[in-house]
């Protein structure tokens, strides 16, 4: 079945360093593939997407590139800041409307001053 | 902005209790999902539902759960009688049909079960 793996965390880094949280996948066809975060106490929200090979995703200063030959979807931000810490969650779907999301395993990024 | 909005936002009950987890999904959204992530593991995916039936379940959602859309706005995740493995953080989320492609997931803020 389809599976996402995410660097093992936490990850501690001082502001304006640089970030890459490495993410793989498995699955079947050409899945679509997402980076969600989750701040203090807030829910799941969507960080970037990308829905098929060499594509990349970006927002708020965040980049994955879709990388099929290698399965992976790494999110990279060039200078990192306080208020980025949170939980950065690597996903996939399988593109048929309304399945599920398969999630890696969460990695715990703090960023101090 | 629409969201998702989830009832309550945290809830202790005993173990054996059946509790009912409420969930408004965003107005014109057409499928629902429920998800839960236990403390320190990953997202899992329970149950998503589409035209007043269950469209897809996990092995997690055994017959101790149970979803349904009791109006035009809620839908909701019951577990009958619950089990101290069953404390965890339960996301509701909903997304958009558009004819058979994907389309993103929005995400509740989560309501934080405890069984003690």
């Amino acid at each position: 079945g389809d599976s996402v793996t995410q660097m093992e965390g936490p990850v501690t880094l001082s502001e304006e360093a640089f970030l890459t949280i490495n993410c793989t996948y498995t699955a079947t066809g050409y899945p679509s593939l997402f980076w969600y975060v989750q701040y203090p106490g807030e829910g799941l929200q969507l960080l970037l997407k990308a829905t098929k090979a060499d594509d990349k995703g970006s927002n708020k200063g965040f980049e994955a590139t879709y990388r099929k030959e290698t399965t992976s979807f790494h999110l990279e931000k060039g200078s990192v800041q306080v208020s980025d810490s949170a939980v950065y969650f690597c996903a996939l779907n399988p593109k048929t409307s309304g399945s599920r999301l398969t999630f890696g395993e969460g990695t715990q990024l703090t960023v101090n001053p | 902005e629409p969201e998702v909005t989830q009832t309550p936002s945290h809830q202790v009950t005993q173990m054996g209790q059946e509790v009912i987890l409420r969930c408004v999904p965003i107005s014109n959204h057409l499928y629902f999902y429920w998800y839960r992530q236990i403390l320190g593991q990953k997202v899992e995916f329970l149950v998503s539902f589409y035209n007043n039936e269950i469209s897809e379940k996990s092995e997690i959602f055994d017959d101790q759960f149970s979803v349904e859309r009791p109006d035009g706005s809620n839908f909701t995740l019951k577990i009958r009688s619950t089990k101290l493995e069953d404390s965890a953080m339960y996301f509701c989320a909903s997304s958009e049909l558009t004819g058979g492609a994907y389309t993103e997931a929005f995400f509740g803020q989560g309501t934080r079960l405890t069984v003690v």
